[in-house]
Order: C-alpha cells, then sequence, then structure tokens
C-alpha cells in the first residue's frame, strides 16, 4: 500500500471557482504534513503546512483528520495562476518525506 | 543564483554508462536528499544524508549509489545507466540544526536523465 494516495485529476475548473483536494495517508503514525506546489517541469515548492488545528493562508486552506488519515487543501476563488500540481506529503518519525502522486489543477479563462 | 544547485541539468547517455548527477548548495542545511519523479508515480527517495557521515538508502536505492563530499556537496551516481532509469531526479535539502526548523524541503531545478 502506498503512504500517501491522492486523486491524480485533472481537475479543471473556471475562474473564480472553489476547489477541493484530499489525501490519504497509511501510517497512524505519521509526523508532519504538507502541501506542496509543482508547476510544469518545475520543481516542488512548498505551498503550506497542515496542523491538526487546521490553518489558512489567504484563498488556500488545509485541514488535516488524524482519526480517518486524511488531509485536505481547499483553494477558494481560483485564479488563472493556481494551475499546477497539488502535492500531498507526509513525513514518518525518521523523517523522510513521502510524495503523493499530485493532483492536476488547470484553472480555465 | 539558486541555493540548490543540479549538474547537468540535462543528459542524455546509453545503457551501461557511469552517470553522476551533482547537487550543491548553499543553504547550510544538514540533510540532503535525492529524488526521482516518474509520471504517474510521483517523487520516489532514492537516498537521503543527515550530515557528511550519514548516508541512508531510500525506496528505491537500487542500481544507485551517492556520495556526500561536504556538507554542501551530494553526489548521485548511476553506475550501470539502464533505460528504466530515464527520470526528472530532484536533490533537495532541509534544516534540521537551526532553531526554525519547518520541515520544509528546498529542491533543485531537477536533472532529466535519459537512457537510451
Amino acid at each position: 500500500r502506498k503512504e500517501v494516495e491522492q486523486d491524480p485529476g485533472p481537475f479543471n475548473v473556471p475562474e473564480g471557482a472553489t476547489v477541493a483536494f484530499n489525501c490519504t495517508y497509511s501510517n497512524s503514525a505519521s509526523q508532519s504534513f504538507f502541501w506542496y506546489r509543482q508547476d510544469c517541469r518545475k520543481e516542488p515548492k512548498l505551498l503550506m503546512s497542515v496542523y491538526s488545528s487546521g490553518n489558512e493562508d489567504g484563498r488556500f486552506t488545509a485541514q488535516l483528520n488524524r482519526a480517518s488519515q486524511y488531509i485536505s487543501l481547499l483553494i477558494r476563488d481560483s485564479k488563472l495562476s493556481d494551475s499546477a500540481t497539488y502535492l500531498c506529503v507526509v513525513t514518518n518519525t525518521g523523517n523522510q518525506f513521502y510524495f503523493g502522486t499530485g493532483t492536476s489543477l488547470t484553472v480555465i479563462p | 543564483d539558486a541555493d540548490v544547485t543540479q549538474t547537468p541539468r540535462n543528459r542524455i547517455t546509453k545503457t551501461g554508462k557511469r552517470i553522476m548527477l551533482e547537487c550543491s548548495q548553499t543553504k547550510g542545511h544538514d540533510r540532503m536528499y535525492w529524488y526521482r519523479q516518474d509520471p504517474g508515480l510521483g517523487l520516489r527517495l532514492i537516498y537521503y544524508s543527515f550530515d557528511v557521515k550519514d548516508i541512508n538508502k531510500g525506496e528505491i536505492s537500487d542500481g544507485y549509489s551517492v556520495s556526500r563530499q561536504a556538507q554542501a556537496k551530494f553526489s548521485l551516481s548511476l553506475e550501470s545507466a539502464i533505460p528504466n532509469q530515464t527520470a526528472l531526479y530532484f536533490c533537495a535539502t532541509s534544516d534540521m540544526t537551526s532553531g526554525a526548523y519547518t520541515g520544509e524541503l528546498f529542491f533543485g531545478e531537477g536533472s532529466r536523465l535519459t537512457v537510451l
């Protein structure tokens, strides 16, 4: 079983829409959780960390549900510049980072 | 200049050749990682190093070796390249020594390797 699983999409949404991505992880002892963004042919970059209490950064909201072992990312008022692949990332007790395969988002004018 | 630099950025080689991908960083981070990315498989960890004397295998280390020549340098070698090692390779760093640890990985721009 994969450490981290994501729906690969693609998600095609109009500008201004709200879109949500989910991610599940298999190891209940996982310690840290992140969403990274990867533009086409570029390196991944941290979008936001995910905290147990949930956290928000502008139009982006991340939530963690430890009981169900899933992480979510909500993007409100989608912009064309949000088009990218979003990677769910989980670390274990050995501080190894495990990546999901990514969810592709295209925001359409 | 990028904080994490990978060379070469692109390389085409033939089966059986030895290839080295190099990574250097100016961030002063203690931890360095090598990942490969394949379509539909995401990023998979090849090797990681928590300091100069510490080398650890990741999920897919077979066919690869690494060298941590200094805190700032971490090289990945393919002793005898094969076509299924065609992929996009990323080096990354993270910082555990400073009090400002965020768990963030900082990636190089990637090295695209094609093995014919």
